[in-house]
């Protein structure tokens, strides 16, 4: 167990919905980050936020956005969907992950979304 | 660009054998770190190794060892006397943004143990 935890642990919705993923990271860790993992496109990240604030973006949708709350938990929302967005959404939290300073990113269970 | 490679989609061993899963990457950065990950079949992605660019010592845990190479770019991880239990797909990961961009993964290796 991570101590990242993740809910819910499957979301079944139909194409032009919207949902909400929702992350907890490890206490005392300031950054989440959002990854996708999907069988054609691999894993791949989406957004990272640290201590609230967005810190970098990666190959994230313009229906995609995520937020970072005071207590550090995260929310991907996911909009307008469409088939191709079926896939697992993971939530990794690191103590910091500065520039310069790199640290483990601890991941969650993950979220497995079916849009229909 | 980062771009990391796992050229061996699966790979297919008899339970006690030792297995090499390959991992070869590329950055421009002189300074960035490479991971490894297990994702089971349960889905879970699982932390096995940290490595930075400046330590390239072999690293031993267990029935893991990795073997870091900074002259080929590769940072390839051994299995040694397999079980069934490492039954699973393996991530190399880079990172070079020191966090602040996400880790690149490779496509991972799903290594298959028989018994």
């Amino acid at each position: 167990d991570s101590g990242v935890t993740q809910t819910p642990k499957h979301l079944i919705t139909a194409t032009g919905q919207r949902v909400t993923l929702r992350c907890s990271p490890r206490s005392g860790d300031l950054s989440v980050y959002w990854y996708q993992q999907s069988l054609d496109q691999g894993l791949q990240f989406l957004i990272q936020y640290y201590n609230g604030e967005e810190r970098a973006k990666g190959n994230i949708l313009e229906r995609f956005s995520a937020q970072q709350f005071p207590d550090l938990h995260s929310e991907l929302n996911l909009s307008s969907l469409e088939l191709g967005d079926s896939a697992l959404y993971f939530c990794a939290s690191s103590v910091e992950g500065q520039r310069d300073l790199p640290d483990t990113q601890y991941f969650g269970p993950g979220t497995r979304l079916t849009v229909l | 660009a980062q771009k990391v490679t796992q050229a061996q989609t699966e790979i297919s061993v008899v339970e006690k054998e030792d297995v090499t899963l390959d991992c070869v990457y590329e950055t421009r950065d002189t300074t960035y770190y490479l991971f490894w990950y297990k994702q089971p079949p349960s889905g879970e992605l699982v932390f096995l190794i940290r490595r930075n660019s400046f330590d390239e010592q072999n690293e031993i845990s267990g029935r893991y060892s990795w073997n870091f190479q900074k002259s080929t770019s590769s940072f390839n991880f051994t299995i040694t006397a397999s079980q069934v239990v490492d039954s699973a797909v393996y991530f190399c990961a880079l990172d070079s943004g020191g966090g602040a961009d996400g880790l690149t993964f490779g496509k991972g290796t799903h290594l298959i143990i028989q018994p």
